[in-house]
């Protein structure tokens, strides 16, 4: 069975950065591309960026290129989002998603809690 | 980056309702578009995908179509586990863009 497991809930001082991590199972890691996915409360879904987890590469959306970091360790079949300068505009559910070959996400894992706050 | 505009927002229904929320692109995507439903507190779910194609262990009430640039996805005979909220995705051009969501309710 496929699973993405998510870290638990973060709160964070603005300026400070987060990591993230997804763990993935019942699946070939490297085979899939992982992307990550902003949703503040009460709003839509944003897309952030993806990587490769069997080259590392990766693309951002535009407004996340410096405020995201994304990594994947192999190893463990774990990708991580890093989060850096944060703001309460940053305060959100962040989730991980697997992209299967038809372009859409058949996986999502449960979604993390970061909130912003001084 | 491709905008997808969604109607309606929210929509209060009845059990047994017909429902149809529909997702327009601004530009060319072709079959490019999946739907979703979220429930409160959870990860969304895969429902629709290429536009049209039922995913596996979605019940057969949930139909997608498209009309143009226009999509739209089709509740037969609404159920009460169907509340929640709905999202499309567009995947044919970087980035992935959603529409904005429709949030079902019971009246």
């Amino acid at each position: 069975e496929v699973q993405l497991q998510q870290s638990g809930p973060e709160l964070q001082r603005p300026g400070a950065s987060v990591k993230l991590s997804c763990k993935a199972s019942g699946y070939t890691f490297t085979e899939y591309y992982m992307y990550w996915v902003k949703q503040r409360p009460k709003q839509g879904l944003e897309l952030i960026g993806r990587i490769d987890p069997e080259d590392g590469s990766t693309d951002y959306v535009e407004k996340f290129k410096n405020k995201a970091t994304l990594t994947a360790d192999t190893s463990s079949n774990t990708a991580y989002m890093q989060l850096s300068s944060l703001t309460s505009e940053d305060t959100a559910t962040y989730f991980c998603a697997r992209l299967r070959g038809y372009g859409d996400f058949d996986y999502w894992g449960q979604g993390v809690m970061v909130t912003v706050s001084s | 980056d491709i905008q997808m505009t969604q109607s309606p927002s929210s929509m209060s229904v009845s059990l047994g309702d017909r429902v149809t929320i529909t997702c327009r692109a601004s530009q060319d995507i072709g079959n490019y578009l999946s739907w979703y439903q979220q429930k409160p507190e959870k990860s969304p779910k895969l429902m629709i995908y290429g536009a049209t194609n039922l995913e596996d262990g979605v019940p057969s009430r949930f139909s997608g179509s498209r009309s143009g640039s226009d999509y739209s996805l089709t509740i037969n005979s609404l159920e009460s586990e169907d509340t929640g909220i709905y999202f499309c995705l567009q995947h044919k051009q970087y980035p992935r863009t959603f529409g904005g969501g429709t949030k079902l309710e019971l009246k």
